[in-house]
């Protein structure tokens, strides 16, 4: 069954820190990678998403992913987070062999020190 | 930008009680599925619905859990006969197509006491 793995549960950065947060799959077949986050009494907000092409995906606030299919990885990163960027983020996956439900991981909490 | 909404967004019900959990998903999107996520756990898959159809549920979707899109913009969960282990948060999504990105509502906390 297909399953997704993040590392981290709670990650605390101070400003301006690079962030990564992991994340591994495990899918037999064609995948589409997405990072969600939520913010603090927010909804899920889609971050970014991977479908084909160029493995190093774009989101907004500029956060990036990168599938490296050799690794079922999709690292989520950021060059330098801020105080805002405090949420919880999650990894899901989904896959036309297994239908379209995203399979989510446990998400990664991360805060910000100001 | 259009948004899913949910209603309400807390519900407390007692044990065996029928509840109904409303979603307005996004207007020109034709994919909706119900998620759930219990406190301290993942956000797990119930089911999904395309085309006045259910086209995939999980093993928690069972006979308790029914789906409808009553209106043509309303998507509603029903669960019969609430029990205790109902209690989480209930995510509705919706997407343009099978393939884009789910867009979530703001989830509705049911609590079965």
């Amino acid at each position: 069954a297909q399953s997704v793995s993040q590392h981290n549960h709670h990650v605390i950065l101070s400003e301006a820190a690079s962030l990564e947060l992991g994340c591994n799959y495990s899918y037999g077949g064609t995948v589409n990678l997405f990072w969600y986050v939520q913010y603090p009494g927010q909804h899920l907000q889609l971050l970014l998403k991977y479908f084909s092409g160029d493995p190093l995906v774009k989101g907004i606030k500029g956060f990036e992913a990168e599938f490296i299919k050799s690794k079922f990885s999709f690292n989520l990163r950021k060059p330098s987070v801020q105080w805002s960027d405090t949420a919880e983020y999650f990894c899901a996956v989904n896959g036309k062999e297994y239908g379209n439900k995203l399979v989510f991981g446990a998400g990664t909490i991360l805060r910000v020190k100001s | 930008e259009p948004e899913v909404t949910q209603t309400p967004s807390h519900q407390v019900t007692q044990m065996g009680q029928e509840v109904i959990l409303r979603c307005v998903p996004i207007s020109n999107h034709l994919y909706f599925y119900w998620y759930r996520q219990i406190l301290g756990q993942k956000v797990e898959f119930l089911v999904s619905f395309y085309n006045n159809e259910i086209s995939e549920k999980s093993e928690i979707f069972d006979d308790q859990f029914s789906v409808e899109r009553p209106d043509g913009s309303n998507f509603t969960l029903k669960i019969r006969s609430t029990k205790l282990e109902d209690s989480a948060m209930y995510f509705c999504a919706s997407s343009k197509l099978e393939t884009l990105g789910q867009f979530f509502g703001p989830g509705t906390r049911l609590t079965v006491l």
